[in-house]
């Protein structure tokens, strides 16, 4: 079975310029996560869909940042003007159902220059 | 909220050596417990999970025990090898409060050397 997959593995943008990172979670999970990992802060919480519907998006910025999943079978983040405290790992995560085992992508990596 | 707090920021052991990462936890609910292992370029995976008090959770040698009256939930390995090295996170999630996202700590670096 393929697992999580993440969409670029690197990107590099400009200061300023937007960045769209892809998620394709398990055939058959209901619930998608997105996670931002940085040295400073380690693994926080962005945001989660259960069947689609966005569930709770406490973790994310309020400016710059949204997410959706059009559909089952992927989810996207997308970062207007991207500034250089933007640069993270950004990991996905989907899993069965909300309160089972999530299942992490290897993440992409986003350098803001 | 909630919060996960793991005291050693790095473990530098010798194969053979016994394990300990010390993790504490702070929640107002009831909160299902989790550690996971991070290679270099890889997400993580879970290790495993409790979710009551007095439960053992363990996988491939490592094992901890939910202990709700000092809110811990240390990770220990009788025997370390080369090949354990690897980030080494505490998690929680109050699924109870039916919010399935992970509050993790900030990870324990462990260096095993042959």
């Amino acid at each position: 079975n393929a697992g999580v997959i993440q969409t670029p593995r690197h990107k590099v943008t400009g200061k300023g310029q937007e960045a769209t990172l892809w998620c394709e979670p398990i055939s058959g999970h209901s619930a998608v996560f997105w996670y931002r990992q940085t040295i400073v802060q380690g693994l926080e919480f962005l945001t989660y869909f259960r069947n689609q519907a966005p569930i709770d998006d406490s973790g994310m910025p309020k400016e710059r940042f949204s997410a959706q999943m059009p559909n089952q079978s992927h989810s996207t983040l997308k970062i207007q003007s991207t500034q250089p405290q933007d640069s993270a790992v950004y990991l996905c995560a989907s899993s069965v159902g909300g309160a089972r085992e999530q299942y992490f992508g290897p993440g992409t990596r986003l350098t803001v220059l | 909220g909630d919060s996960v707090t793991q005291t050693e920021g790095q473990v530098a052991l010798s194969e053979e050596d016994f394990l300990t990462i010390h993790c504490n936890y702070s929640a107002s609910g009831y909160p299902t417990l989790f550690w996971y292992v991070q290679y270099p370029g890889e997400g993580p995976q879970l290790l495993f999970r409790a979710s009551r008090d007095k439960e053992k959770g363990s996988s491939r040698g490592f094992e901890a025990t939910y202990d709700k009256g000092t809110t811990s939930f240390h990770l220990r390995k009788a025997s370390v090898q080369e090949s354990d090295s690897a980030v080494y996170y505490c998690a929680l999630s109050d699924f109870g409060g039916s919010n399935a996202k992970l509050t993790f700590g900030k990870g324990t670096k462990l260096s095993v050397k042959s």
